[in-house]
């Protein structure tokens, strides 16, 4: 069965400082995978997907990046962290069908 | 303009009775999915509706679909205490290439 994971669970960070955070998936192949980000009580936003190796599309400018430097692994970085980057960070995946899978998520908090 | 607005924002209802949910979007769509999250947690598909489909159902779950007033509900019957969570519309537009759009979510709470 697949599985996906994302680390670390949660995560406190000062301002200026840089950013990763790590998703894999387990038992599937050449997934496409997606980056959201959730602000409190809101809905969730797409910020990068990938449906292959190296391929990243970014769907609203900001300070953060996205790598995908393996078939089932998915960065999420940032070099020099903001207040507003903090919330919570979900990585999903989808076989090329509509229905996506999501990992349990990264609180972050910039302070 | 946000695609997948649901209403209420926040229900609040007994055990045993029967919890709806809307939600509107404004483009053409391949499907309409409503998936649930328990707080702090991860979503979890619930439901996906096709474009052409009208009503669904999946256990204790109904979702309706109307394309020509870009309307969707969800209907959960008998709701238990356990069914305390948000849930989110997500739309499938039709030029979106996979992508899915999110509402801002209903937050059910569920009193025993």
């Amino acid at each position: 069965s697949q599985t996906i994971h994302q680390w670390p669970a949660t995560l406190v960070q000062p301002v200026g400082s840089p950013l990763s955070l790590e998703c894999t998936v387990e038992g599937t192949s050449n997934p496409n995978l997606y980056w959201y980000r959730q602000a409190a009580g809101r809905g969730l936003q797409l910020l990068f997907y990938s449906v292959g190796i190296g391929q990243i599309s970014s769907e609203v400018p900001q300070n953060l990046s996205a790598s995908r430097p393996q078939d089932r692994q998915f960065i999420l970085s940032s070099k020099k962290l903001l207040l507003s980057d903090s919330g919570f960070y979900l990585c999903a995946w989808s076989s090329g069908a509509p229905r996506q899978f999501f990992g349990p998520g990264t609180r972050l908090t910039v302070l | 303009s946000q695609q997948g607005e649901e209403d209420p924002q926040a229900l609040s209802i007994q055990e045993g009775e029967n919890a709806t949910m809307n939600c509107s979007y404004k483009t053409s769509i391949n499907n309409l999915q409503w998936y649930r999250q328990n707080s702090g947690r991860g979503l979890v598909h619930l439901i996906l509706i096709r474009s052409n489909e009208r009503e669904k159902h999946s256990g204790r779950l109904r979702v309706t679909l109307d394309t020509s007033k870009k309307s969707s509900s969800l209907l959960i019957t008998a709701s238990r205490a356990a069914d305390t969570a948000s849930y989110f519309c997500a739309t499938d537009p039709e030029t979106s290439g996979s992508r899915l759009t999110f509402g801002e979510g209903t937050q059910l709470t569920v009193n025993p």
